[in-house]
């Protein structure tokens, strides 16, 4: 158990809704990134909060949007779902941000479905 | 764009055999990180290593970062069956917080 909790763990949902993945970070983690992996493929770096901020960000469409809240708890928020949005989506935390020796430690992941 | 890119992509070995996996970037990592992911799960962190020319050992894996900072290997000393699994290399980037995978290896050890 990494101490990353990810909820839901799976999620089917209909094109053209929206839905939200939560995300709580390990006890005293104040970075939260979050990735999308398709199947068979790596992970795709989406955004990276740090202590509430936006530190970084990937590939996310404008469809996708994310925050992280003052308990540290992140949220990604995705929109107007299409086929292609189906994925494995990580949540990942750090104790700090992106730096030497940065270590992540990943939750269970979403599994969205998009039909 | 800083990317880590591996090789091979996939391997597939009989049980006993040795390999290695290989990560390779044309930019200057401060550290880099090798994680094993099985299917349906998270990454989970095996090794970092942060100085140039460093070699760690954990139990039959032994990961090594290049003198320059730009690549690293693994390499894996007679691979079981649990062994299997994606390996990726990750690291930050310099200059901003993104943190960034390879495109991963995929290992099968077959029995």
């Amino acid at each position: 158990d990494s101490g990353v909790t990810q909820t839901p763990k799976h999620l089917i949902t209909a094109t053209g809704q929206r839905v939200t993945l939560r995300c709580s970070p390990r006890s005293g983690d104040l970075s939260v990134y979050w990735y999308q992996q398709s199947l068979d493929q790596g992970l795709q770096f989406l955004i990276q909060y740090y202590n509430g901020e936006e530190r970084a960000k990937g590939n996310i469409l404008e469809r996708f949007s994310a925050q992280q809240f003052p308990d540290l708890h992140s949220e990604l928020n995705l929109s107007s779902l299409e086929l292609g949005d189906s994925a494995l989506y990580f949540c990942a935390s750090s104790p700090q941000g992106a730096n030497k020796g940065t270590e992540a430690f990943f939750g269970q992941g979403t599994r969205l479905t998009v039909v | 764009t800083q990317l880590l890119k591996q090789s091979p992509q996939f391997l597939s070995i009989q049980e006993g055999e040795n390999l290695t996996v290989y990560c390779n970037s044309s930019s200057v990592f401060s550290s880099l990180q090798w994680y094993r992911q099985e299917p349906g799960e998270g990454p989970v962190l095996l090794v970092t290593v942060v100085t140039g020319g460093e070699v760690k050992k954990l139990k039959r894996l032994t990961f090594q970062f290049g003198d320059a900072r730009k690549d690293s290997s693994l390499h894996i000393t007679a691979a079981q069956p649990g062994d299997t699994g994606l390996y990726l290399c990750a690291g930050p980037t310099s200059g901003t917080y993104k943190y960034i995978f390879g495109t991963g290896t995929r290992l099968k050890v077959l029995a």
